[in-house]
């Protein structure tokens, strides 16, 4: 089955506790991405990348990190977690471009 | 002024009824458009896609694009309770990722 997999779903962690939410397709699929879902606010742009080693700060890159060593997997990385930093965020990935986007379960994230 | 526009709603209709829900851009340079489905506690799902101006029918959904107006729109046909879910609306250049709508919720109620 076609899928993208976020681990873990739902997490909470403390201020300033380094954190790595990874995400996995096996699709092959060459582009993959982060969003964060806020209420009043939708969805935004985290990081992305177009292919191995390739990544882009999307609108809200301040306080996280990605990194693509292998086409299926880009782990969202959040070194000093900070309260600002509670949301849902979503792993995405495509086969062309950034258009007709799978997306992920989504992880809920709530730092204290 | 935000790139992507969205009637947030709540949107609440009667089982059977024909829904619309549109988006307006201010980015001209915009040439995909995608509305996703998003049920509660979910991630969004691909419900329709096109390229650039036109209209796109696929079942009881039917998606069109005014790239002269910068406005798209979804009609959903014979609403039906399952349909009741947030529906966002994205755009993408191709080679940025998707700017999204915030959403707008709807209810079908039987």
């Amino acid at each position: 089955e076609a899928q993208v997999t976020q681990n873990p779903r739902y997490l909470i962690t403390v201020t300033g506790k380094k954190l790595t939410v990874t995400c996995s397709q096996n699709m092959n699929h060459e582009y993959m991405s982060w969003y964060r879902q806020d209420p009043g606010l939708g969805l935004r742009q985290i990081y992305y990348s177009m292919n191995v080693e390739v990544t882009d700060k999307g609108d809200v890159p301040e306080g996280y990190k990605v990194s693509r060593k292998e086409k299926r997997n880009f782990p969202l990385i959040l070194e000093s977690p900070s309260p600002n930093q509670t949301s849902l965020y979503f792993c995405a990935s495509s086969r062309q471009g950034y258009t007709e986007a799978f997306f992920g379960q989504g992880t809920r994230l709530t730092v204290v | 002024q935000k790139e992507v526009e969205q009637d947030p709603g709540p949107l609440s209709v009667p089982e059977g009824a024909i829904v619309s829900l549109n988006c307006t851009y201010s980015n001209s340079a915009f040439q995909y458009f995608m509305w996703y489905r998003q049920y509660s506690r979910k991630g969004p799902e691909l419900l329709m896609y096109t390229y650039s101006s036109g209209n796109k029918e696929d079942g009881r959904f039917t998606a069109q694009v005014d790239k002269s107006s910068k406005y798209i729109s979804l009609f959903i046909r014979d609403s039906q309770p399952s349909d009741s879910a947030t529906y966002l609306c994205a755009m993408s250049k191709g080679n940025t990722p998707l700017v999204f709508g915030k959403g707008t919720r709807l209810s079908v109620i039987a």
